[in-house]
């Protein structure tokens, strides 16, 4: 049973619309993540947050923003979706750490803009 | 800065072969080391790890070595099945005296088909 849900798993919207991909985990984790995984399958940090109120842009630069309002929640908003935002997204949590279980992943939401 | 580096798929194998994928890694201290594994329309699942040198993770009879003198952490099966297919992705967790709470460094991932 999945302990981090991502909904929807899959979304086709149209190029300007606003989106906001969801991720919850049920952990208690304080360290939340988003990557941005490409069809070579690499994966690309693009968000990160380190616990309630706690916001950090990741490797990759994205028009996408996030918020921690809650430690379970931390939802990805793209304000006007374009056909370059085409891609899979991935959250994950962890402990501060990441040592005791590593990261817990969520299936993904595959997004495409038209 | 710390990075890891896989052996270029994709990699074909038939059933019951013996399977290696390559990773290295740039790193300073003891990094943690981890491989995970991405089946088709999923997320990525821990499937081994190794948090000192020396140690061997194993999961579902896969192996990994931490080898510090040759800075690597390759993954091994003696027999895949077809149900291995999948993409192969090799971690570090930077050592916690150097860089406490810093995120993991994920490789580019190795995709393996295993054909009957």
């Amino acid at each position: 049973e999945a302990d981090i849900y991502q909904t929807p798993r899959y979304l086709v919207i149209g190029t300007g619309k606003k989106i906001t991909l969801e991720c919850s985990q049920t952990m208690g984790h304080d360290k939340m993540y988003w990557y941005q995984q490409d069809p070579g399958m690499e994966l690309h940090l693009i968000h990160y947050s380190y616990g309630v109120n706690s916001t950090e842009k990741g490797d990759l630069s994205s028009e996408s923003t996030v918020s921690r309002i809650r430690t379970e929640h931390f939802p990805l908003t793209l304000e006007s979706a374009r056909p370059s935002h085409t891609s899979q997204y991935l959250c994950a949590s962890s402990e501060l750490t990441g040592l005791i279980y590593g990261y817990t992943f969520g299936s993904g939401t595959r997004l495409t803009v038209v | 800065g710390n990075s890891v580096t896989q052996m270029e798929g994709p990699v074909t194998l038939s059933e019951e072969a013996f399977l290696t994928i390559n990773c290295t890694y740039t790193a300073t201290g003891y990094p943690s080391l981890f491989w995970y594994v991405q089946y088709p329309g999923e997320g990525l699942q821990l499937l081994l790890k190794a948090t000192k040198a020396d140690d061997k993770g194993s999961n579902k009879g896969f192996e990994a070595t931490y080898r510090k003198e040759t800075t690597s952490f390759h993954l091994e099966k003696g027999s895949v099945q077809v149900s291995d297919s999948a993409v192969y992705f090799c971690a570090l967790s930077p050592d916690l005296l150097d860089n406490y709470g810093q995120n993991f460094v994920f490789g580019p991932g190795t995709r393996l088909s295993v054909l009957p």
